[in-house]
């Protein structure tokens, strides 16, 4: 098993830029979880989704992020405009159950917005 | 509602010396309990987890936590440092039941002296 994988490892854009991380789940995973990570804030839990359906976005910091979860092998979160306040680690996990089981974590996205 | 705190943001052991990290958790119901460890420029990998079962938990890399209840603790600890242990080390409780949601704490950096 390949593990979550994430793309792109690093990514950096202009202020005002969309920008698009993906994240593709362990397969059989029905949870999958976007957290992002600064010095500042710790782990912040952004959006999780269960079966494809987002259950909680209430940690998305705002309407420039958005997240989808097309099928069960494949999710995006989206940040437009891009601002520098986002430049951030964003983590990509998924589980099985209902979090008994603990997550895998994707190696992440450093994205940097200058 | 869920939440954890961890004593102490960063620890200093010797090599061979014993390792202790300290986390209490607050929770409306039984918790489930994990330990995450992260390497730099990695993501989280789970240590070990507790889910009811036995309250001494063993996990990878010879780390093990014991939960108490009455202290509301899930301390981590191994008999003896490797400098392979340098890393930052995540406590988080999940109440699983009814919910996904995963909350971290704030994180513990280990250092290890030669």
């Amino acid at each position: 098993d390949a593990g979550v994988i994430q793309s792109p490892r690093h990514e950096v854009t202009e202020m005002g830029q969309e920008v698009t991380l993906r994240c593709k789940p362990i397969s059989g995973h029905n949870s999958l979880f976007w957290y992002r990570q600064t010095m500042m804030r710790g782990l912040e839990l952004l959006i999780y989704f269960n079966n494809n359906v987002p259950i909680d976005d209430s940690g998305m910091p705002e309407d420039r992020f958005s997240a989808k979860m097309p099928n069960a092998s494949f999710s995006t979160l989206k940040i437009q405009p891009s601002e520098p306040r986002d430049s951030a680690v964003y983590f990509c996990a998924s589980s099985t159950g209902e979090g008994q089981h603990g997550y895998t974590f994707g190696s992440g996205t450093r994205l940097t917005v200058v | 509602a869920q939440s954890v705190t961890q004593l102490g943001s960063h620890v200093s052991v010797s090599e061979g010396a014993l390792v202790l990290l300290r986390c209490n958790y607050s929770s409306s119901v039984p918790p489930y309990l994990f330990w995450y460890v992260q390497y730099p420029n990695q993501g989280l990998q789970l240590l070990l987890k507790y889910t009811s079962a036995a309250t001494l938990v063993k996990g990878i890399n010879g780390f093990e936590a014991e939960f108490k209840k009455s202290e509301t603790s899930f301390h981590l600890t191994k008999p003896s440092a490797h400098m392979s242990d340098a890393a930052e080390y995540f406590c988080a409780v999940s109440e699983g039941t009814g919910g996904f949601k995963t909350i971290f704490g704030a994180g513990t950096r280990l250092f290890v002296k030669a």
